[in-house]
């Protein structure tokens, strides 16, 4: 079983749309999430990062945690087709000194 | 934001040779940095974490005579890959860790595409 398990889609929605992304970890040692954008042939992009349980806002973007879960989300409000790519949660172990990534889903926002 | 720059963005060469690729933070200095290979619509399978001044600490299942990683300074971390082999053809990608108070996050530079022929 993976440490980080993310649906790798893809996913297509229309222009507009809200869409939500989703990862379960295994180990409780994970103290902080991420989330990252990667578009074609490019390094990801840090997007959004947290240490808590709850909602984070920036933007038409929210990330959410719940550590009693295990379960991490991020939701994009609005959806423009800039958004299409692939989309990467990120776990890091502090334990470990290093993250542990989902293997991303692909989203398409079509106009 | 942070920036972390990679250089060449994309190399070719011929079966045998070796291929070194930077990895530079611009505007700040990064103790830790993370080379990373990235098959097609493949996540992100790190390689090796380097820290500045000493050995890199090489994931299971990487050879690190092969991949040699030599973290000089705060802000330059390179990546040799030596006698390379079509299967060493792969998008690689450093990232660089950045302390924002109490979370680490890594900052990832624009990836090398490397095609061994």
């Amino acid at each position: 079983q993976k440490e980080v398990e993310q649906d790798p889609g893809p996913l297509s929605v229309p222009e507009g749309a809200i869409v939500s992304l989703n990862c379960t970890y295994s180990n409780s040692a994970f103290q902080y999430f991420m989330w990252y954008r990667q578009y074609s042939r490019k390094g990801p992009e840090l997007l959004m990062y947290t240490y808590s349980s709850g909602n984070k806002e920036d933007g038409r973007f929210t990330a959410q945690v719940d550590k009693s879960s295990k379960y991490i989300s991020l939701f994009i409000r609005d959806s423009q087709p800039s958004d299409s790519a692939t989309y990467l949660c990120a776990i890091y172990n502090t334990n470990a000194g290093k993250s542990t990534f989902g293997d991303g889903t692909t989203l398409t926002v079509k106009p | 934001g942070a920036v972390v720059s990679q250089h060449p963005s994309w190399v070719i060469c011929k079966s045998g040779t070796s291929v070194k690729i930077e990895c530079r933070s611009l505007d700040f200095q990064a103790t830790t940095m993370f080379w990373y290979r990235q098959f097609p619509k493949q996540s992100l399978m790190l390689m090796a974490t380097s820290n500045e001044g000493s050995k890199a600490t090489y994931e299971q299942g990487v050879e690190k005579d092969k991949f040699l990683i030599n973290h000089a300074s705060l802000t330059l971390s390179t990546l040799t890959v030596t006698s390379a082999h079509p299967e060493d053809s792969s998008f690689y990608i450093c990232s660089a860790e950045i302390g924002i108070g109490q979370q680490e996050t890594q900052y990832f530079g624009p990836g090398t595409r490397l095609l061994v022929l």
